[in-house]
């Protein structure tokens, strides 16, 4: 079976300051497909970023940046000196090679102050 | 990039009315639609897998006859909330997967859209 944890459900920061949001995922399938999610205030799911099982490159986007460790089975995202507008939820989700479900986690909600 | 199109964004309506949500693809085919349901401060619950010209596969506990799945055309899926009562109040969302190319796996997870929502109240 497959499932997302986001253990953290509310993360509270001051504006410039870097926060992590983790992600730990488990499947039994060896080809998977992870993802992050940014959901604003106005309900629309925002894509951030997919990475398939066998890219563990870190990846880097401006502010943010993604690490896939498949040792832990974890997809954590940072968020470098953190602004107001990126006050929203996150969710990290999962599918595998065979299905074409989108298991969401939880979620994280985020809030940056100014 | 591609864009899902949903409408109503917000629907309220008495109880024992049905309410009818659109999602469309706008600039691809999706053979394949997506409903999900997310209540407040939760996660996004897959309701329905939707697929062209057949019918809707539902996940475990989701009522058939509550949640009316219509899946017409590969731009076009609805989904109907009949008879609605204020516990159906919830936030929906559809997502599309794009038509598959021949030289594409079976199920090319990159290319999955989603809309902007629907929010219900039922009063």
């Amino acid at each position: 079976a497959q499932k997302v944890t986001q253990a953290q459900t509310e993360i509270s920061v001051v504006e410039k300051e870097d926060v992590t949001l983790d992600c730990v995922y488990e499947t039994r399938d060896t080809t998977y497909y992870l993802f992050w999610y940014k959901q604003p205030p106005s309900g629309e799911l925002v894509f951030l970023i997919r990475r398939n099982s066998f890219d563990e490159q870190n990846e880097i986007s401006g502010r943010y940046s993604w690490n896939f460790q498949k040792s832990t089975s974890s997809f954590n995202f940072t968020i470098t000196a953190s602004q107001v507008v990126d006050s929203a939820v996150y969710f990290c989700a999962l599918t595998t090679y065979n299905t074409d479900k989108l298991i969401f986690g939880t979620g994280t909600r985020l809030q940056v102050f100014p | 990039g591609a864009v899902v199109s949903q409408h109503p964004s917000r629907v309220i309506c008495k109880s024992g009315t049905s309410v009818k949500i659109e999602c469309r693809s706008l600039d691809f085919q999706a053979t394949t639609m997506f409903w999900y349901r997310q209540f407040p401060k939760q996660s996004l619950m897959l309701m329905a897998t939707s697929n062209e010209g057949s019918k809707a596969t539902y996940e475990q506990g989701v009522e058939k006859d509550k949640f009316l799945i219509n899946h017409a055309s590969l731009t076009l899926s609805t989904l109907t909330v009949t008879s609605a009562h204020p516990e159906d109040s919830s936030f929906y969302i559809c997502s599309a997967r794009a038509r598959l190319l021949p030289r594409q796996g079976a199920y090319d997870h990159g290319e999955l859209f989603f809309g902007e929502g629907s929010r219900l109240t039922v009063l």
